[in-house]
């Protein structure tokens, strides 16, 4: 059972268009989500979170926006440049539940000059 | 500062070997989390160690031994591994055992021969 899903495994942008990367979730406990950045042979990187009180966050070229009547969450990465170029992995947990971050199955980013 | 350390980078090892996998954070977090990659997968939680307990434990194999020293280091001893055991084996560390931010360390990339 996917709790986490991603259905994109692969984007390609330009440099300095948008790029929008989706996550759909099943779990209404999750309340807490975040964006990791996964380059190869190495581990995670965290990029941004939000909690269900929020349906936005911004961190520099980073948005992240949740709709939680869709169970839907994206992150909008603007202007893109080619070192985001990485898998991009969204992840779930419950902030007074499960100590467990549930991971989606990742988006392979590419971005050309 | 975010840093979470393991060592070492890599690993070969044969299936009669024993050996150890080493991670360590200063940041003062009090829940510490193994997990294991294998290729175009998302991480796969193997362990949670909240203030130095074991919490969780995902029905990972016994050839796999995690301990918690004291609040900044955890280890993962393996023995009698399989090829199959070949992954990368991410630490990470989140200040509340909730599901709150994990941070990941780089990753030991193991091989098993």
């Amino acid at each position: 059972d996917q709790q986490v899903k991603q259905n994109s495994p692969s984007l390609s942008v330009q440099e300095g268009r948008i790029s929008i990367l989706n996550c759909d979730y099943t779990n209404s406990m999750f309340d807490y989500f975040l964006w990791y950045k996964k380059y190869p042979a190495e581990g995670p990187t965290f990029l941004i979170s939000i909690s269900s009180i929020k349906d936005k966050n911004e961190d520099g070229r980073f948005t992240v926006f949740l709709n939680k009547s869709a169970k839907h969450l994206s992150l909008h990465i603007v202007p893109s440049q080619p070192g985001d170029s990485a898998v991009y992995f969204c992840a779930a947990s419950s902030l007074t539940g499960f100590q467990k971050l549930v991971f989606g199955t990742g988006t392979r980013l590419l971005v050309s000059p | 500062d975010t840093e979470v350390t393991q060592t070492p980078k890599h690993l070969v090892m044969g299936m009669t070997n024993k050996k150890s996998l080493k991670c360590e954070q200063h940041m003062g977090h009090r829940a510490m989390y193994w997990y294991k990659q294998k290729a175009k997968k998302p991480p796969e939680l193997m362990f949670v160690y909240s203030y130095e307990k074991l919490s969780i434990n995902e029905s990972v194999p016994s050839r796999f031994s995690p301990e918690c020293p004291n609040s900044s280091l955890l280890n993962l001893h393996l023995h009698a591994l399989q090829p199959e055991d070949s992954a990368l084996y991410l630490c990470a560390s989140s200040q509340d055992p909730g599901g709150d931010t994990q941070y990941f360390g780089p990753g030991t990339r193991l091989t098993v021969l």
